[in-house]
């Protein structure tokens, strides 16, 4: 089955611009979660999104935020960009039960360069 | 808070040579634990996972053990191979979801042939 996709792949904005980046899961997944990864901070969580409530939250600036659509597509939105947000943005699908046997799949990013 | 930490890198090994990537974590309940692998050009795949204690989990010639009393999930592997070279992640996640990974720094491991 199709795999995570993450659209654009590359993006370069400046500062003070917004973004909005899109994710869509794996058939059947209904658990979108990003992340943000750079050098210094390594990989970040952003935020959980099922079955189109944000179910969990990391200690990022209001300036993120996300949606999920009835068909778990979801998207995540950061206004007035600074350098600090180049970054390459992670997005993982999963059933979201909670199983041992649920797992999630992540998408192959979208790398964001601000300038 | 909850963290994970992992051995710094890089680690550059021999074919065939044994790895152990170290990983200890800190947590408020009890998490599951996983490894992450991230290829050159490539996104994150698991690895292998483990939700409760003394569970090993295994996959492509990898182990790790989750030892809640060291709090500990070392990750392993007998004989690596030049294919292996990637960045490996250690991570965590509590409650249910396991929508919200907590990772470690990451390891990059370079084996040369």
């Amino acid at each position: 089955k199709a795999g995570v996709t993450q659209t654009p792949r590359y993006l370069i904005k400046t500062r003070g611009q917004q973004v909005t980046l899109s994710c869509s899961p794996i058939s059947g997944h209904r658990s979108v979660s990003w992340y943000q990864q750079t050098p210094g901070q390594g990989l970040q969580f952003l935020f959980e999104y099922f079955s189109e409530t944000q179910r969990n939250k990391g200690n990022f600036p209001g300036r993120f935020s996300g949606r999920q659509f009835s068909n778990s597509r979801s998207e995540m939105n950061v206004s007035t960009l600074e350098l600090g947000d180049s970054a390459l943005y992670l997005c993982a699908s999963s059933f979201g039960t909670g199983g041992r046997t649920d797992t999630q799949y992540f998408g192959p990013g979208t790398r964001l360069t601000v300038l | 808070g909850d963290s994970v930490t992992q051995m710094e890198g890089p680690v550059t090994l021999s074919e065939e040579a044994f790895l152990t990537i170290n990983c200890t974590y800190t947590a408020t309940g009890y998490p599951s634990l996983f490894w992450y692998v991230q290829y050159p050009g490539e996104g994150l795949q698991l690895l292998l996972k483990a939700t409760k204690a003394d569970d090993k989990g295994s996959n492509k010639g990898f182990e790790a053990t989750y030892r809640k009393e060291t709090t500990s999930f070392h990750l392993e592997k007998g004989s690596v191979q030049v294919s292996d070279s990637a960045v490996y992640f250690c991570a965590l996640t509590l409650g249910g979801s396991q929508g919200n990974l907590i990772f470690g720094k990451g390891t990059k491991l370079s084996v040369k042939p």
